[in-house]
């Protein structure tokens, strides 16, 4: 299977707050797992990216947590603004495979 | 801009005919990748194909799209006989070849396909 499950599909958050969005994959040959940000009219960009070989990586108020044993990670978006309002999606790729699987997309809307 | 390059940005087609949709990769990069995106559906792999090669195809419906990847020049998406259903944005992304690739795609901004 090559399915990948995002959640939740949408989300709001006040200015300063925290924003948690959640994967999980199927396919243990997966070993790339980025996260992409849209902007309405614009075409998806890369906004962070973790191998399974770490289980945390930070990048300014973006993190990403990864739980190998549970095939799940994450992104936590700190001190949200209203400028992160956007879609994100998240992706999982890799072994002998050089397509990218995407989730569905989280709306997130930031309120100042 | 040296980015991904896709054209048009916007088409409109009535049923039955064809739309042909452009995409040059970004310089240096030899890999281009086709994506279909449909309102809370996310983004649909459809096509990966390298120079003048189709390497995987198991998202393309089997009739009426098509793609290609000349030796010179852009790759293009083919939809013929268009339908209703085909209405969606059309990403295309590339990455550079396999010695130099990361696992990032980068995409271009769509080409946002209306069928009346």
């Amino acid at each position: 299977q090559q399915q990948v499950k995002q959640s939740p599909q949408s989300l709001i958050v006040q200015k300063g707050g925290i924003s948690i969005i959640n994967c999980a994959y199927e396919n243990t040959a997966f070993d790339y797992f980025p996260w992409y940000q849209q902007f309405p009219g614009k075409g998806p960009a890369l906004l962070i990216a973790i191998r399974p070989d770490v289980s945390e990586k930070k990048e300014g108020r973006f993190t990403i947590s990864f739980n190998k044993s549970a095939k799940q990670f994450s992104l936590h978006i700190m001190d949200s603004q209203p400028g992160d309002s956007a879609t994100y999606f998240c992706a999982a790729g890799g072994g002998s495979n050089y397509k990218l699987t995407f989730g569905k997309g989280t709306l997130l809307t930031v309120n100042p | 801009n040296a980015g991904v390059m896709q054209n048009p940005r916007h088409l409109v087609r009535r049923r039955g005919q064809e739309a042909r949709l452009r995409c040059s990769p970004m310089k240096g990069h030899s890999h281009v990748y086709w994506y279909r995106q449909l309102p809370e559906e996310g983004l649909k792999f459809m096509v990966y194909l390298q120079k003048e090669n189709i390497i995987d195809e198991s998202g393309m419906p089997k009739e009426r799209f098509s793609a290609e990847f000349p030796k010179e020049g852009p790759s293009i998406l083919r939809i013929q006989q268009v339908v209703r259903g085909d209405s969606a944005a059309y990403f295309c992304a590339s990455s550079p070849g396999q010695g130099a690739y990361t696992g990032e795609l980068f995409f271009g901004e769509g080409s946002r396909l209306t069928v009346l």
